[in-house]
C-alpha cells in the first residue's frame, strides 16, 4: 500500500499570505495525484488532478507541482474561504489513498 | 448539472447488515467508473471500493474485502453499496463519489454523504 504523508499537520497563516502544502509518496504514484479540499460538514472538493491541473471551477491561486513522489500544493494568496482541511489521494495503485490531511487555520 | 445522492445510512448492531444507495443523475452513469469513500467522525478520508462502468470489475480496500459489496444498476442511474458483518470500525459518513474520465481518472464530484453508525 502507498502511504502518503502531508505536512505539516496544520498551516496557520494570515489571509494574503502564501500556503505551501507537501505530500510525499512512499512509492512512485508517477502524477497520478489529485488534491481535495474539504470544509467541515462539506464533502472533499476536488482541486488539482494529476498533480498539476487545476479542476473545473477552480481559481488560479491554486497551484500543484511534484511528480514521483514529493508533491506541493500551493495557495498563493489565501482568501478567506481557502481556510479548511487539504488531502492529497494517489490513484497509481490500489488501494487509492489518501494523505492524513493539512489543515489551513487563521493565524 | 451533476448530482449525487447517498441514502440507506442508519444505526446498526454489530454484526448486522445495510444496503447503501447513490442515485446519479446530471451526467450519463453508464459511461463512468465510480466508488465509495469514508470518513469516520473527525478523521481522514479512506477509499473504500470501486466499481467501473459496465460493472466489469470491482475492487476492495483490505478492510471491507469479503464483507462489502459494490453493485450498480445503469438502468436507474444508481449505485449501491452492501455491507454486511457490520463492525464499529465501519461507523463513518460514507461517500459515493465520480471518476473524472470515464473508467479513470480523479474524483470529481462527491455525494453529501450517509452516516452509518454501527453500535450495540
Amino acid at each position: 500500500e502507498i502511504v502518503l504523508t502531508q505536512s505539516p499537520a496544520t498551516l496557520s497563516l494570515s489571509p494574503g499570505e502564501r500556503a505551501t502544502l507537501s505530500c510525499r509518496a512512499s512509492q512512485s504514484v508517477s502524477s497520478y495525484l489529485a488534491w481535495f479540499q474539504q470544509k467541515p460538514g462539506q464533502a472533499p472538493r476536488l482541486l488539482i488532478y494529476e498533480a498539476s491541473n487545476r479542476a473545473t471551477g477552480i481559481p488560479a491561486r491554486f497551484s500543484g507541482s511534484g511528480s514521483g513522489t514529493d508533491f506541493t500544493l500551493t495557495i498563493s494568496t489565501l482568501e478567506p474561504e481557502d481556510f479548511a482541511v487539504y488531502y492529497c489521494q494517489q490513484r497509481s495503485n490500489w488501494p487509492l489513498t489518501f494523505g492524513g490531511g493539512t489543515k489551513v487555520e487563521i493565524k | 448539472e451533476v448530482q449525487l445522492v447517498e441514502s440507506g445510512g442508519g444505526l446498526v448492531k454489530p454484526g448486522g447488515s445495510l444496503r447503501l444507495s447513490c442515485a446519479a443523475s446530471g451526467f450519463t452513469f453508464s459511461t463512468y467508473r465510480m466508488d465509495w469513500v469514508r470518513q469516520a467522525l473527525g478523521q481522514g478520508l479512506e477509499w473504500v471500493s470501486s466499481i467501473t462502468s459496465s460493472s466489469s470489475s470491482t475492487t476492495y480496500a483490505d478492510a471491507v474485502k469479503g464483507r462489502f459489496t459494490i453493485s450498480r444498476d445503469n438502468a436507474k442511474n444508481s449505485l449501491y453499496l452492501h455491507m454486511d458483518g457490520l463492525r464499529a470500525e465501519d461507523t463513518a459518513v460514507y461517500y459515493c463519489a465520480r471518476r473524472r474520465t470515464g473508467d479513470r481518472g480523479d474524483f470529481d464530484y462527491w455525494g453529501q454523504g450517509t452516516l452509518v453508525s454501527v453500535s450495540s
